[in-house]
């Protein structure tokens, strides 16, 4: 079973949309998780920490479910810039980084 | 401030050839990664250094080598190419912040390997 695992979509959603997707993982005593973002062909990019009790950057809105161990990302008012492949990513020991395969996100005029 | 840097930016090589990819970041993070990723996959982990002097194998460090010499830089190296090393080839840097547990890794901007 892989540690961290996404739907791979693509959700592709017209300009002002709200667009919501999931990751699980599977490793209980991970501590610290993240979503990051990755245009095509470059390296990926923080988007955010997720906290324990749901947070908010801007349009951009990340949940934790410790109990049912999953990830979600809420993108609101989707811009045509938000058009990326979104990775979860798990903290695990010795601060290494498990990685998602991504959620593909396009958003179309 | 450049962040983290790759070279070479492409590479073609021969099966059973030799090469290095070099990494360099100019933040003096404690730890530097070196990532693999390929089409439907995550970024997988090949090697990891916590310092100066110091290695460690990842999820998939058969068939690479590294050296971390100098805190700025960490090196991969494949002695004997094979096809199944084609691949994009990210090195990742940071400082752990070990009291939140909370590490941003910050990626150069990959390499990419064909091994004919």
């Amino acid at each position: 079973r892989k540690e961290v695992e996404q739907d791979p979509g693509p959700f592709n959603v017209p300009e002002g949309a709200t667009v919501a997707f999931n990751c699980t993982y599977s490793n209980s005593a991970s501590q610290s998780f993240f979503w990051y973002r990755q245009d095509c062909r470059k390296e990926p990019k923080l988007l955010m920490s997720v906290y324990s009790s749901g947070n908010e950057d801007g349009r951009f809105t990340a949940q934790l479910n410790r109990a049912s161990q999953y990830i979600s990302l809420l993108i609101r008012d989707s811009k045509l810039s938000d058009s990326a492949t979104y990775l979860c990513v798990v903290n695990g020991p010795d601060y290494k980084l498990s990685f998602g395969a991504g959620t593909t996100v396009t958003v179309r005029a | 401030n450049a962040g983290v840097t790759q070279t070479p930016k492409f590479r073609v090589l021969k099966t059973g050839q030799s090469m290095t990819l070099l990494c360099a970041q100019d933040m003096n993070h404690e730890y530097m990664y070196w990532y693999r990723q390929d089409p439907g996959m995550g970024l997988r982990l090949i090697h990891y250094s916590v310092g100066e002097g110091t290695t460690a194998k990842g999820e998939v460090p058969d068939g690479y080598n590294v050296s971390r010499l100098k805190k700025q830089n960490f090196l991969l190296g494949l002695e004997s190419a094979a096809p199944s090393q084609t691949s994009v080839y990210f090195c990742a840097s940071s400082s752990p912040k070990r009291t939140s547990g909370r590490s941003e890794q910050f990626f150069g901007p990959g390499t990419r390997l064909t091994v004919l």
